[in-house]
């Protein structure tokens, strides 16, 4: 247990919905990340949080955003979904910034669009 | 930009076997490299780093040594045991990208069999 939780653990919905996953991070941890897991993308970065703040953006598209609320946990919008959208979500949290510190995963979401 | 190489998979070994798992990135800077470890259900762990050339990371039997001159870190084990069985990836953090945001290989489905 890497002490990241994330809900749902499943969740099924239709095109042109929105959707929000959420995370806890691990106690203390300032950073959260958010990752997706696809078939034909492989894992990408999507956007990482510090502290409440947006500290960086990866591949994320323009109908997903996501936030940090002041008790550190974090919401991934997804909106307009498509098909292509189906994938599992990572959350994961670390203590500091810097590249080499541990990030720790929770467990995913996987998100199913029909 | 980034990106990270490794062999696919599957890849089928017997108990005991030595283990190689091929990885070659290419970086704008000096990142921090990383091999983490996902069992089938759950979220990623990390299973070693390395954050300067010739630095070796270990753990549980693994070891992966940091190349700058190759731009390789392979994961070796010297013999696996069925419960090593699970999705192997190898990632980098480049601190010249501006994130701490891990990039990843596509991952390496290793199957070991009694």
């Amino acid at each position: 247990d890497s002490g990241v939780t994330q809900t749902p653990k499943h969740l099924i919905t239709a095109t042109g919905q929105r959707v929000t996953l959420r995370c806890s991070p691990r106690s203390g941890d300032l950073s959260v990340y958010w990752y997706q897991q696809s078939l034909d993308q492989g894992l990408q970065f999507l956007i990482q949080y510090y502290n409440g703040e947006e500290r960086a953006k990866g591949n994320i598209l323009e109908r997903f955003s996501a936030q940090q609320f002041p008790d550190l946990h974090s919401e991934l919008n997804l909106s307009s979904l498509e098909l292509g959208d189906s994938a599992l979500y990572f959350c994961a949290s670390s203590a500091s910034l810097g590249p080499s510190g541990e990030q720790f995963f929770g467990p995913g979401t996987r998100l199913t669009v029909l | 930009g980034n990106s990270v190489t490794q062999m696919e998979g599957p890849v089928t070994l017997s108990e005991e076997a030595f283990l190689t798992i091929n990885c070659t990135y290419t970086a704008t800077g000096y990142p921090s490299l990383f091999w983490y470890v996902q069992y089938p259900g759950e979220g990623l762990q990390l299973l070693l780093k390395a954050t300067k050339a010739d630095d070796k990371g270990s753990n549980k039997g693994f070891e992966a040594t940091y190349r700058k001159e190759t731009t390789s870190f392979h994961l070796e084990k010297g013999s696996v045991q069925v419960s090593d069985s699970a999705v192997y990836f190898c990632a980098l953090s480049d601190p010249g990208g501006g994130a701490d945001g891990l990039t990843f290989g596509k991952g390496t489905h290793l199957i070991i069999q009694p």
